[in-house]
């Protein structure tokens, strides 16, 4: 089984619309969770951070939930510019262990 | 965000060679890591680097490879006799001023071996 499992899309949306992703783990002792967005070609760009009793950043709402270890992301109002791959990542503890990340899903936002 | 920088953006090199990427975290932090990224794959962890001293390293991280700190500021990721294989991009980060949780990742370098 995948450390951390993505569906890798692409996800084809209008904009306007309302997308959510969604993230599995394996390793049930994770205890940090974020989403990172990465455009093409570049660096993997923090987006939020993930916390058990959900949390959310404008048009950004993030989940967890460790019983059954997944993690989703929802996005309203699709502007053109949330065009990207968005990444599932987990740590097992903070302040200094390394990242996990998933493959990705890859979100397109049309006209 | 925080800044990281990363020196050379791109690389090209002959197999067999030597390479040296430089990265410059951000200021008063203890950890560092790098990453590395093939192209169409996931972002895999190599090593992490903390006061002076490597902490973790993974499975990719064999003797080819070395991290040091030359000076106060500067990483540097030294691969020792590059392969095709080694060809990706390669991401320096570093934890953020407010929180060692969160990595902030540099633009990176994208190595090319030929």
């Amino acid at each position: 089984r995948k450390e951390v499992e993505q569906d890798p899309g692409p996800f084809n949306v209008p904009e306007g619309a309302t997308v959510a992703f969604n993230c599995t783990y394996s390793n049930s002792a994770s205890q940090s969770f974020f989403w990172y967005r990465q455009d093409c070609r570049k660096e993997p760009k923090l987006l939020m951070s993930v916390y058990s009793s959900g949390n959310e950043d404008g048009r950004f709402t993030a989940q967890l939930n460790r019983a059954s270890q997944y993690i989703s992301l929802l996005i309203r109002d699709s502007k053109l510019s949330d065009s990207a791959t968005y990444l599932c990542v987990v740590a097992l503890t903070g302040g200094g262990n390394k990242l996990t990340f998933g493959t990705g899903t890859q979100l397109k936002v049309e006209l | 965000e925080p800044e990281v920088t990363q020196t050379p953006s791109h690389q090209v090199t002959q197999m067999g060679q030597e390479v040296i990427l430089r990265c410059v975290p951000i200021s008063n932090h203890l950890y560092f890591y790098w990453y590395r990224q093939i192209l169409g794959q996931k972002v895999e962890f190599l090593v992490s680097f903390y006061n002076n001293e490597i902490s973790e390293k993974s499975e990719i991280f064999d003797d080819q490879f070395s991290v040091e700190r030359p000076d106060g500021s500067n990483f540097t990721l030294k691969i020792r006799s590059t392969k095709l294989e080694d060809s990706a991009m390669y991401f320096c980060a570093s934890p953020g001023t407010s929180s060692r949780d969160t990595q902030y990742f540099g633009p990176g370098t994208r190595l090319t071996v030929l």
